[in-house]
């Protein structure tokens, strides 16, 4: 199976200050139709994860362009431009490229 | 508006069975692939089992393979996951999700496998 490795597992943020939270596969993420199944989910307290970016970079309907999602082939990247105070949670990293899909441990995000 | 509302999760000793549903609703639930993700207690998301719109194509993780059977009914916009064997290590709140790459999920029902 494909190993997601996301860092930091733990992110204290600055209310209005930028994050950034990285993660790595074991494998190439580029299928053969030339597109990279790399998603981003994001799970408030006490909520049922939501995604948020597809594809890399794609970003989900109602989601804020204060997220974005970049990256290639193994390594990817989901920041927030200026944190609020409802972004806290935990967010997951996943590959749909290789059966099964793989998430990434999680990265809690919360405000200093 | 689209959504998928779970039920049927509850309280089961190991060794036994229980029988998971999802409706969907707000879209053409038989365009849609679906599948079923779980999270223990305080822990991350795991994959579980993949059923393509026309029942063609089915996967499981190899945590649940030869216990679990996933299953849909399109005309009554509903999906399914039919779990036998039930270990302790199955306790996890349940998650139906919208299209291969899990769009659209529900708020979950929890399963505890306890004696």
């Amino acid at each position: 199976d494909v190993v997601m490795t996301q860092s930091p597992l733990s992110l204290p943020v600055t209310l209005g200050q930028p994050a950034s939270i990285s993660c790595r596969s074991s494998q190439s993420l580029v299928y053969s139709d030339g597109n990279t199944y790399l998603s981003w989910f994001q799970q408030r307290p006490g909520q049922s994860p939501r995604r948020l970016i597809s594809k890399v970079s794609n970003r989900d309907s109602g989601v804020p362009d204060r997220f974005s999602g970049s990256g290639s082939d193994t390594d990817f990247t989901l920041k927030i431009s200026r944190v609020e105070a409802e972004d806290v949670g935990v967010y997951y990293c996943m590959q749909g490229t290789h059966w099964p899909p793989t998430f990434g441990q999680g990265t809690k995000v919360e405000i200093k | 508006e689209a959504q998928v509302v779970e039920s049927g999760g509850g309280l089961v000793q190991p060794g036994g069975s229980l029988r998971l549903s999802c409706a969907g609703s707000g879209f053409n639930f038989n365009d849609y692939s679906m599948n079923w993700v779980r999270q223990a207690p305080g822990k991350g998301l795991e994959w579980v089992s993949y059923i393509s719109s026309s029942s063609g194509t089915i996967y499981y993780a190899d945590s649940v393979k030869g216990r679990f059977t996933i299953s849909r009914d399109n005309a009554k916009n509903s999906l399914y996951l039919q779990m036998h064997s039930l270990r302790d290590d199955d306790t996890a709140m349940y998650y139906c999700g919208r299209g291969k790459y899990l769009a659209l999920w529900g708020q979950g029902t929890l399963v505890t496998v306890s004696s």
